[in-house]
């Protein structure tokens, strides 16, 4: 397999700024995941999709992000008007479909980090 | 409340012995329960897991785990640490009870691990 891959790999933007990330799952997978870490902390979940369509959302999602899987491929995740606080590593996942033996496990890019000044 | 304990921050141990790295949690039923270890500036990369079945889980890197019903814990044991095995280690759980269709990790604050020459 290919890894999922996430771009860009750091960024640094202003307090107040909007950002965008983009993940793409391993291509045999059809559920992606997005998690936010922190410094000295394990991930936290976001989002979840199936597919396109976001089955679950954490109530960690402010009304700020927004995420979108429009063709069931790669996903996108908007952070609007930035603040320092989101100042994390944003990690995506993704994971086999129903039936697969692997189909609990889910395989994690490598990050995008983001610093908001 | 459910949770994931990883109960030591940081675990030391000379090359060549065995190491343990703790993991337990609070949840009702029965849970998914799966190792990663983050190496630095990388994503989490998958080690091993529990589903059902043998209590005792063989992963990657000769790396294992028992879950322990009763303790309600899922310790990573190696028999022989490798210098390279200084990492970063988590442990995570998927609730089931969060609804059938929940497939959303919670992690551990995690451990790191050094492994000592």
């Amino acid at each position: 397999d290919t890894g999922v891959s996430q771009d860009p790999r750091h960024k640094i933007t202003k307090r107040g700024q909007n950002v965008t990330f983009r993940c793409d799952p391993i291509s045999e997978h059809n559920r992606l995941y997005w998690y936010r870490q922190t410094l000295g902390q394990g991930p936290e979940f976001l989002t979840y999709f199936q597919n396109e369509a976001q089955l679950e959302k954490s109530r960690l999602l402010s009304d700020r992000f927004s995420a979108e899987r429009p063709k069931g491929s790669f996903s996108t995740l908007e952070i609007q008007r930035t603040e320092q606080g989101d100042s994390a590593m944003y990690l995506c996942a993704s994971s086999f479909p129903s039936g697969s033996p692997r189909t609990d496990t889910q395989y994690f890019g490598p990050g995008t980090r983001l610093t908001v000044l | 409340a459910q949770s994931v304990a990883q109960p030591e921050d940081q675990v030391n141990v000379a090359e060549g012995n065995p190491l343990t790295v703790k993991c337990t949690y609070s949840v009702s039923g029965n849970p998914y329960l799966f190792w990663y270890v983050q190496y630095p500036n990388r994503g989490l990369q998958f080690l091993l897991k529990y589903i059902t079945g043998d209590n005792l889980v063989k992963g990657s890197y000769g790396f294992e785990a028992e879950f322990n019903k009763s303790q309600t814990s899922f310790h990573l044991k190696k028999p022989s640490a490798l210098v390279s095995d200084s990492a970063l280690y988590f442990c995570a759980v998927r609730f089931l009870d969060s609804g059938a269709g929940s497939y959303q990790l919670t992690f551990g604050k995690g451990t790191k691990l050094s492994v000592i020459p």
